[in-house]
């Protein structure tokens, strides 16, 4: 798997938009973008993934740079219960391997 | 979303005896489940795959003969820490594969505390 680079800690307003990043510049072309999110003690929990075209869901917004060297996860209006550690992860989709977790980012919500 | 069903979520358990976690999907068949190990403010390491039918695939330094697992099913793998000891206390999170609807999501259990005295 491409490796990838996270701030290992961000802050956050509640109520404001967190935007986390995530470079993979060895990132093939079959690869996809996962974002994953653990918030302590509990299990990761599947965020979104894309490949090469900006995604959207009920929990967040994913862009991918054009180049697909980068990537950011956007969280429209945090909440303190996105306090948690952000994964980003790439990875070959329908491939049966893994998900490698890096160290992600620890994102703190402040009231 | 698909559901993963880990159990036990804590266990303690004294040095030399051995602990069984289950893992199982809920609503859909998982051909391969993953074990993953999380050590304190660590990020999680894969152990092992584990596919229905067959023997389990383990990463680099993980001991096959130590932590046994058995995938006898497409809805249950089981994870056996055997003689366990305090230095296996860890986070132990299963991961399941849902291939339905074309999606190529992991889903993961709520995890294991085990301590061992």
């Amino acid at each position: 798997d491409a490796k990838t680079t996270q701030p290992p800690s961000m802050d956050c307003a509640e109520g404001r938009a967190a935007n986390l990043p995530c470079n993979h510049s060895t990132i093939s072309g079959n690869e996809y973008v996962y974002w994953y999110r653990q918030i302590h003690s509990q299990g990761p929990q599947y965020i979104i993934h894309g490949l090469k075209n900006n995604e959207t869901n009920e929990m967040a917004s994913l862009i991918i740079t054009e180049d697909r060297k980068s990537s950011t996860l956007i969280l429209p209006h945090a909440t303190l219960r996105d306090t948690a550690v952000y994964y980003c992860i790439v990875r070959p989709d329908n491939s049966g391997y893994a998900l490698n977790f890096g160290k992600g980012t620890s994102l703190l919500v402040t009231p | 979303g698909a559901v993963v069903s880990q159990h036990p979520s804590r266990v303690i358990c004294k040095s030399g005896t051995s602990v069984k976690i289950e893992c199982r999907s809920l609503d859909f068949q998982a051909t391969t489940m993953f074990w993953y190990r999380q050590f304190p403010k660590q990020s999680l390491m894969l152990m092992a795959t584990s596919n229905e039918g067959s023997k389990a695939t383990y990463e680099q330094g993980v001991e096959k003969d130590k932590f046994l697992i058995n995938h006898a099913s497409l809805t249950l793998s089981t994870l056996t820490v055997t003689s366990a000891h305090p230095e296996d206390s860890s986070f132990y999170i299963c991961s399941a594969r849902d291939q339905g609807a074309g999606l190529e999501k992991l889903f993961f259990g709520s995890g294991t505390q085990l301590s061992v005295l």
